[in-house]
């Protein structure tokens, strides 16, 4: 049991370029959620999704596509990244709703 | 949509002593409260939640008391140990599907 898998752990993307985040959890959890983190501004809700077909926009979308075609995996695509998506990103999951999450060890991606 | 207000942004306290970091909440619907610590480069882990039904909970040193009438929720944490500091984050729910988090309290206990 894995739990939360994130992919790369680290990465550097040139301005304009494009890359995916992948995502994946072992745990049969229907929610998951990406969030970002960036200093002095808490975890922002970037996208999430309550099933496989289904997902939702959070607090910060814009830059952002997700998409959900099986419960175990939620990849996150930056379309043209932009130094201001420089972040360390974090996929979580949870059983249900009302129920706590359980993070991915995160992804620390620098936009040059 | 629910909006989570924390404080303090920083705390410093001397081993031993107790802390208290609180958090304030804007949906009246909202019934689960997690608490999760973040250790410096590690992901948060949730060590304490709360739900709406129970004014408190405790487990060892670190409890959780509810107030939802003023929308407000508290971890407590006594006997501090340096170990215990890290950046601790709350959240509440974000209608029915996830989570949304406050900015977070960093938390240095001195020995």
């Amino acid at each position: 049991n894995a739990g939360v898998t994130q992919t790369p752990k680290f990465q550097v993307l040139k301005t304009g370029q494009s890359m995916t985040l992948q995502c994946a959890q072992d745990m049969n959890h229907e929610y998951m959620s990406w969030y970002r983190q960036d200093p002095g501004m808490g975890l922002r809700l970037i996208h999430y999704s309550v099933g496989a077909g289904i997902t939702d926009q959070g607090e910060v979308p814009n830059g952002y596509n997700v998409s959900r075609s099986t419960t175990e995996d939620f990849p996150l695509r930056l379309l043209s990244a932009a130094p201001s998506q420089t972040s360390v990103y974090f996929c979580a999951s949870s059983r249900r709703d009302r129920d706590g999450y359980t993070f991915g060890s995160g992804t620390r991606l620098t936009v040059v | 949509g629910e909006n989570v207000e924390q404080h303090p942004s920083t705390l410093s306290v001397q081993e031993g002593d107790s802390a208290v970091i609180k958090c304030t909440y804007s949906d009246s619907a909202s019934n689960y409260f997690p608490w999760y610590k973040q250790e410096l480069g590690k992901r948060p882990q949730l060590i304490i939640d709360i739900r709406s039904n129970v004014g408190e909970k405790k487990d060892q040193r670190i409890a959780v008391t509810l107030n939802k009438t003023a929308k407000h929720f508290s971890l407590h944490i006594t006997e501090t140990q340096p170990e215990d500091s890290a950046v601790y984050f709350c959240a509440a729910p974000l209608g029915y599907s996830t989570l949304t988090f406050g900015k977070g309290t960093m938390l240095l206990v001195s020995p």
